[in-house]
């Protein structure tokens, strides 16, 4: 079944310690991003990956980083997480060359920093 | 600089009425636009989409859309909802060029009573 999975699904943890979420697919898509979900401001991206190493920043990439050793895994990185980075995080994959090409989500993770 | 609007916040409505979700976009180039669906604790899957072409638009679950250029609109509709229609719609703008960005809308909850 074509997918994108991402651990952990929940996560309460507490100012500066650091976290990683793990996002993977198995459509051998070369496009991966990351996207944060807040009330009343809709999804926006934080990172996105064109390929293996191959990163570049979205509209809100402070405060997280990424990286893109295999083209399965995308993970998003929290080294000193702040109570603002509390949000529901998803991870999308698709195909690079097509960019107007169905986006495929991953089921989020809700994060809580206290 | 591409936007998206989605004014209704929430949208209330009966089981087996007729809905029109609204989505108004701003851009000074040719857009492409998608309507995604996010169910309770789930990631985000596609509705349709409009590339070109027909500017009606059907998708699952019998929605359709109607792309109005004139009125810079893509309005989402369905002539009768269900209870399982329940769930979070989101539209979405992108564009040539564009690459990897999807600038999304804030989001319109569809609730269905019985």
């Amino acid at each position: 079944e074509a997918q994108v999975t991402q651990n952990p699904r929940y996560l309460i943890t507490v100012t500066g310690k650091k976290l990683t979420v793990t996002c993977s697919q198995n459509m051998n898509h070369e496009y991966m991003s990351w996207y944060r979900q807040d009330p009343g401001l809709g999804l926006r991206q934080i990172y996105y990956s064109m390929n293996v190493e191959v990163t570049d920043k979205g509209d809100v990439p402070e405060g997280y980083k990424v990286s893109r050793k295999e083209k399965r895994n995308f993970p998003l990185i929290l080294e000193s997480p702040s109570p603002n980075q509390t949000s529901l995080y998803f991870c999308a994959s698709r195909r690079r060359q097509e960019y107007t090409d169905t986006q495929y989500f991953g089921p989020g993770t809700r994060l809580t920093v206290l | 600089a591409q936007s998206v609007t989605q004014l209704d916040s929430q949208v209330p409505v009966f089981e087996e009425a007729p809905v029109e979700l609204r989505c108004n976009y701003s851009s000074s180039v040719s857009v492409y636009l998608f309507w995604y669906v996010q169910y309770p604790n789930q990631g985000l899957q596609l509705l349709l989409k409009y590339l070109s072409g027909s500017t009606l638009v059907k998708g699952i679950n019998g929605f359709e859309a109607e792309f109005n250029k004139s009125q810079t609109s893509f309005h989402l509709r369905k002539p009768s909802v269900h209870i399982s229609d329940t769930a979070e719609y989101f539209c979405a703008v992108s564009w040539d060029g564009a690459t990897n960005k999807l600038i999304f809308g804030t989001g319109t909850l569809l609730a269905v009573q019985p």
